[in-house]
């Protein structure tokens, strides 16, 4: 397994403002996902984070608004830019082994309120 | 469309008592299957997979899941409850082969264990 950590835990933003969350693994891990929950619901996919390059995006999510930087295997970034009160919500980190085990990690999340 | 399906809401047991999260699936390819549970203000903690192999899988915290083939069945059991295991449990499903290592996430059971 990989322990997955996630800063800040949670943060009270102003509309209009950007956050960044940091994804720290434990160890190297081949994929990285970024999610988002709402408390008591399923997870939706915002994109996969992809080392050296430009992340993937699920339908619904740009990079305008959710940029994502990966730059070891170790290491992600998501930011929440330009937020207003529909942001707010659980953000997930996750981090998986394409060989081996296949099951995903995650990270304790990052709970975002934009007042 | 592949597809996950936690019928139950929610689940009430007395403590003691066996237990049983229903999940079905929909994927082309043969699937690998998972179960993850989320305690209140926590991430995602890994329960068990099936891959291959035996239809019986059995996990962490004295849970198992029997897969069902002919049936599209993933259900999670447990022989006796225990009033820490009120939770929220999460089935997912990758399809196999799937380069993008993404999983198909149910809708999620809250799961209540009644002292």
């Amino acid at each position: 397994s990989a322990v997955i950590s996630q800063k800040p835990s949670r943060d009270i933003c102003q509309r209009g403002t950007s956050l960044t969350i940091q994804c720290q693994v434990d160890s190297q891990v081949t994929m990285m996902f970024w999610y988002r929950q709402q408390p008591g619901q399923s997870l939706t996919l915002i994109a996969t984070a992809n080392q050296g390059s430009e992340a993937t995006y699920e339908s619904g999510f740009v990079i305008d608004k959710f940029p994502i930087s990966r730059p070891n295997l170790t290491f992600s970034t998501l930011t929440v830019s330009n937020m207003s009160p529909e942001d707010s919500s659980i953000y997930l980190c996750s981090g998986a082994r394409v060989a081996g085990s296949n099951e995903q990690f995650f990270g304790p999340g990052t709970r975002l309120t934009v007042l | 469309a592949q597809s996950v399906a936690q019928p139950e809401d929610q689940v009430n047991v007395a403590e003691g008592n066996p237990l049983t999260v229903k999940c079905t699936y929909s994927v082309s390819g043969n699937p690998y299957l998972f179960w993850y549970v989320q305690y209140p203000n926590r991430g995602l903690q890994f329960l068990l997979k099936y891959i291959t192999g035996d239809n019986l899988v059995k996990g962490s915290y004295g849970f198992e899941a029997e897969f069902n083939k002919s049936q599209t069945s993933f259900h999670l059991k447990k022989p006796s409850a225990l009033v820490s295991d009120s939770a929220l449990y999460f089935c997912a499903v990758r399809s196999t082969p799937d380069s993008n290592y993404q999983l198909i996430w149910g809708a999620g059971t809250k799961l209540i264990i009644k002292p």
